[in-house]
């Protein structure tokens, strides 16, 4: 089955403890990003690769990094994570030719 | 790129055809419409795009006016799984990674 995968799905850590989002598809797909989504403020994009070892920042970039070493796998990096990363996070992928994007189940993080 | 306007809610009973319009009057001529569903927090959901004509699939169909601007998305017999939050986001074709999410309206079908 086509889909994008995300771990954990549900993570409440404290501030400044490293942490990873995973995020895989099985499309073969070259485009790959993430979301976070804040009530009121509907869907902002943190971070796209356009392929492999190439990303570049969205909207909401700051506090968050990436890494695109294969194709299939998009991790999200908090460093230091502060309250104001308290979100939910989505990771989507889609074709080269796109833009009919495919999204994740989601990941709610808590930071206290 | 275009900004969309949505109402923010409405409502449809089960079994009725559910109107969702969208307002894009500054679209351009090389953005498309696109449209996604949002159920309860999971991830958004394509359904279906048009440039010009409209456009039907399984899902729904997608009506533009002539002038694009403004379209409306057609549920044809809503069911109560269809309760969710839609979103119109004009797409250029030549940025097309580029979705401005608003939003949304949120679709509330009855029983």
């Amino acid at each position: 089955e086509a889909q994008v995968t995300q771990n954990p799905r549900y993570l409440i850590t404290v501030t400044g403890k490293k942490l990873t989002v995973t995020c895989s598809q099985n499309m073969n797909h070259e485009y790959m990003s993430w979301y976070r989504q804040d009530p009121g403020l509907g869907l902002r994009q943190i971070y796209y690769s356009m392929n492999v070892e190439v990303t570049d920042k969205g909207d909401v970039p700051e506090g968050y990094k990436v890494s695109r070493k294969e194709k299939r796998n998009f991790p999200l990096i908090l460093e230091s994570p502060s309250p104001n990363q308290t979100s939910l996070y989505f990771c989507a992928s889609s074709t080269s030719t796109g833009p009919e994007q495919y999204f994740g189940p989601g990941t709610r993080l808590t930071v206290t | 790129d275009a900004k969309t306007t949505q109402p923010p809610s409405m409502d449809c009973a089960e079994g009725r055809a559910a109107n969702l319009p969208c307002n894009h009057s500054t679209i351009s001529g090389n953005e498309y419409v696109y449209w996604y569903r949002q159920i309860h927090s999971q991830g958004p959901q394509y359904i279906i795009h048009g440039l010009k004509n409209n456009e039907t699939n399984e899902m729904a169909s997608l009506i533009i006016t002539e002038d694009r601007k403004s379209s409306t998305l057609i549920l044809p017999h809503a069911t109560l799984r269809d309760t969710a939050v839609y979103y119109c986001i004009a797409v250029n074709a030549g940025n097309n990674r580029k979705l401005i999410w608003g939003l949304g309206t949120s679709l509330a079908v009855n029983p």
